[in-house]
């Protein structure tokens, strides 16, 4: 069964802190991962792909280990703009030369207070 | 940028009725896709569709059905609205690339009351 597993928090940090959250998943054939994020009552919105060798974008970074299955996304310098949900996303493949589905987690809730 | 168009932010039925959700993407996307997301559950794939006139099932296909005459645009039917599908529902499109997925992009969805 198909099954991305996040902590579904709330993490409550302060202003400048540094947070990281992880996930994990069942499909050890996935190939693609993506971090999305979600601010309360709008739409899941693509934060950053999630590649092997692990990529930086600013003060997130996100990194993959396929031998135990997880990924995980870390902030730096956390602002409070970057209070929402991050929504963890793996592929998961019904059948070639269908269309690879994405498996979402139910999210991780970040609060930054200042 | 891409652009998801949904048709309704704010939809108010009753039950029984035959209720349609449109959705409307403008960067020539293959695939598309409709979700519905409940608090606790995360986003659930009711639907896909990755060619025109091309439809699979997703996880929660019960009382659903869709259509994709055209490649811009992807509708999601409830056939008789019940209560339980009171939810937000949330279409995207991505790009097909072979092997390689691609990240979805969202509409803004549709807040879905059955009364």
């Amino acid at each position: 069964r198909k099954e991305v597993e996040q902590d579904p928090g709330p993490f409550n940090v302060p202003e400048g802190a540094t947070v990281a959250f992880n996930c994990t998943y069942s499909n050890s054939a996935s190939q693609s991962f993506f971090w999305y994020r979600q601010d309360c009552r709008k739409e899941p919105k693509l934060l950053m792909s999630v590649y092997s060798s692990g990529n930086e974008d600013g003060r997130f970074t996100a990194q993959l280990n396929r031998a135990s299955q997880y990924i995980s996304l870390l902030i730096r310098d956390s602002k409070l703009s970057d209070s929402a949900t991050y929504l963890c996303v793996v592929d998961w493949t019904v059948w070639s030369g269908s269309a690879r589905q994405l498996t979402f987690g139910s999210g991780t809730q970040l609060t930054v207070l200042p | 940028d891409v652009k998801v168009t949904q048709s309704s932010r704010y939809l108010v039925k009753r039950t029984g009725e035959k209720v349609f959700l449109e959705c409307v993407q403008d960067m020539d996307h293959e695939n598309m896709f409709w979700y519905r997301q409940d608090p606790g559950l995360g986003l659930r794939l009711i639907y896909f569709s990755y060619d025109v006139k091309m439809k699979e099932k997703g996880d929660i296909p019960e009382g659903y059905s869709v259509s994709r005459e055209k490649k811009e645009r992807f509708s999601l039917i409830l056939e008789s609205a019940s209560t339980n599908q009171t939810s937000m529902y949330l279409c995207a499109s991505s790009l097909w690339a072979g092997t390689d997925n691609q990240p979805q992009h969202f509409g803004d969805g549709t807040r879905l009351s059955i009364l």
